[in-house]
């Protein structure tokens, strides 16, 4: 299985501020047909998981462009350009090229 | 608008067994593959298992292979999963999802909280 390393585990921002989050692989999760299969949840507390980012960089709907998704191969990154209060909450990388897919530890984004 | 809702979490005795279901609406179910995916209280996501649009490709978690059977009946837009000889790891809430072509998930379910315990 493939295992998926996130960073850091703990995120404090302040409102405004800039955020990223890093996640690696630990096999390529570039497919020969170019997409690189790796996606961003966010888990706002008591809610169910939602997708913010797949195949690496493109938001999924509805969701705000202050939130990107770079990287390719076995390194990827989430940023948040100006982090608001609604952003709280735990984020996750998944890798969607294998089964079973994998998620990361999670990273707990709070505002300080 | 895609709706999913989990249902037949509760308390269960290690060894014993659980049902679950997840009605779908608001999509086409007999054309999507579905997921289910937990969360152990405190802790984090975890993929359990998948099944193809007619039921005939499974897939499962190495650690609930042989114990957990997913199913579908395209004809009731249901998901199931069948959970047997349960243990204390098995307790979390337990989401269905629907897959997405890309192979991700933008539909989930609210969760149903399964517990086993003595």
């Amino acid at each position: 299985d493939i295992v998926m390393t996130q960073s850091p585990l703990s995120l404090p921002v302040t409102p405004g501020e800039p955020a990223s989050i890093s996640c690696r692989s630990s096999q390529s999760l570039l497919h020969r047909n170019g997409n690189n299969y790796l996606d961003w949840y966010l888990q706002k507390p008591g809610q169910s998981p939602q997708l913010l980012i797949y195949l690496g960089s493109n938001r999924a709907s509805g969701v705000p462009d202050r939130f990107s998704g770079s990287g390719s191969g076995t390194y990827f990154t989430l940023e948040i350009s100006r982090v608001e209060a609604e952003d709280v909450g735990v984020y996750y990388c998944m890798e969607s090229l294998q089964t079973p897919k994998t998620f990361g530890q999670g990273t707990r984004l709070e505002i300080k | 608008e895609v709706q999913l809702a989990e249902s037949g979490g509760g308390l269960v005795q290690p060894g014993g067994s659980l049902r679950l279901s997840c009605a779908a609406s608001g999509f086409i179910f007999s054309d999507s593959w579905m997921t289910w995916v937990r969360q152990a209280p405190g802790k984090g996501l975890e993929w359990v298992a998948n099944i193809n649009e007619d039921g005939s490709d499974k897939y499962y978690l190495g650690s609930v292979k042989g114990r957990f059977t997913i199913s579908r009946d395209n004809a009731k837009n249901s998901l199931y999963l069948q959970m047997n000889s349960v243990t204390t790891d098995d307790t979390a809430v337990y989401y269905c999802a629907k897959d997405a072509l890309t192979a991700n998930y933008p539909h989930w379910g609210q969760g149903t909280l399964v517990t086993v315990s003595s």
